[in-house]
């Protein structure tokens, strides 16, 4: 069974960088089947994909983030990671580690999610 | 980007009703449409992938219909577990993107 498990501050300041971890169990984050993404979800609101990456270490990011996010894969630890710069209050949401999955490109297995809050 | 449009916002209904919800695509994206469920605190969990397909181990009282813009996932029988929020996901085109979600109440 997969599972992943997000992990980092919960708190951080306005203008620094949100920095986020996802460990994978269960399955590779080499395996050329899927894709790993990250999606996040302000406080009562809707679902935003931030962006994935692909085991090649390609990656496709939301055109309205691309200027400030990198993903990244360390396949020796089997984790993704996530860095967010210059953030402000409208960063703040519940942010999911996700695998896109053969099943129709949708997301099949997610974390539990981590909230992060900006704040000062 | 391609919008997707929810309907409706929130539904109320009683253990054993039929609910419908509706998706709508601004253009076309085939069959390449998930459905997740969502109950607070926790991350969505997908029902439906490409418009139709049931996920293994999902109960048979989910299903998903449509192609092109128009979707429909439908409940049939809701159960008291069924009652949270439900979003539609296109996978057609990047960025991929929900909708708004729709959160079915008890009544």
């Amino acid at each position: 069974q997969v599972q992943l498990q997000e992990s980092g501050p919960g708190l951080v300041k306005p203008s620094e960088t949100l920095s986020l971890t996802c460990t994978v169990s269960g399955g590779s984050v080499s395996s050329g089947d899927y894709y790993w993404s990250w999606i996040r979800q302000p406080p009562g609101k809707g679902l935003e994909w931030i962006g994935h990456i692909y085991y090649s270490g390609s990656t496709n990011y939301n055109p309205s983030l691309k200027s400030r996010v990198t993903i990244s894969v360390d396949a020796s630890k089997n984790q993704l990671s996530l860095k967010l710069t210059s953030v402000t209050a409208a960063d703040t949401a519940v942010y999911y580690c996700a695998r896109r999955g053969g099943s129709g490109r949708s997301f099949d297995y997610w974390g539990q999610g981590t909230l992060v809050t900006v704040s000062s | 980007d391609i919008q997707m449009t929810q309907s409706p916002s929130s539904v109320s209904a009683s253990v054993g009703d039929r609910v419908t919800i509706t998706c709508r695509a601004s253009q076309g994206i085939s069959s390449w449409l998930a459905w997740y469920q969502q109950k607070p605190g926790k991350a969505p969990k997908l029902l439906i992938y490409a418009a139709s397909s049931l996920l293994s181990g999902v109960p048979s009282r989910f299903s998903g219909s449509g192609s092109g813009t128009d979707f429909t996932l439908t409940i049939t029988s809701l159960q008291p577990e069924d009652f949270a929020t439900y979003y539609c996901q296109q996978a057609n085109s990047f960025p991929p993107t929900f909708g708004g979600g729709t959160k079915v109440e008890i009544k």
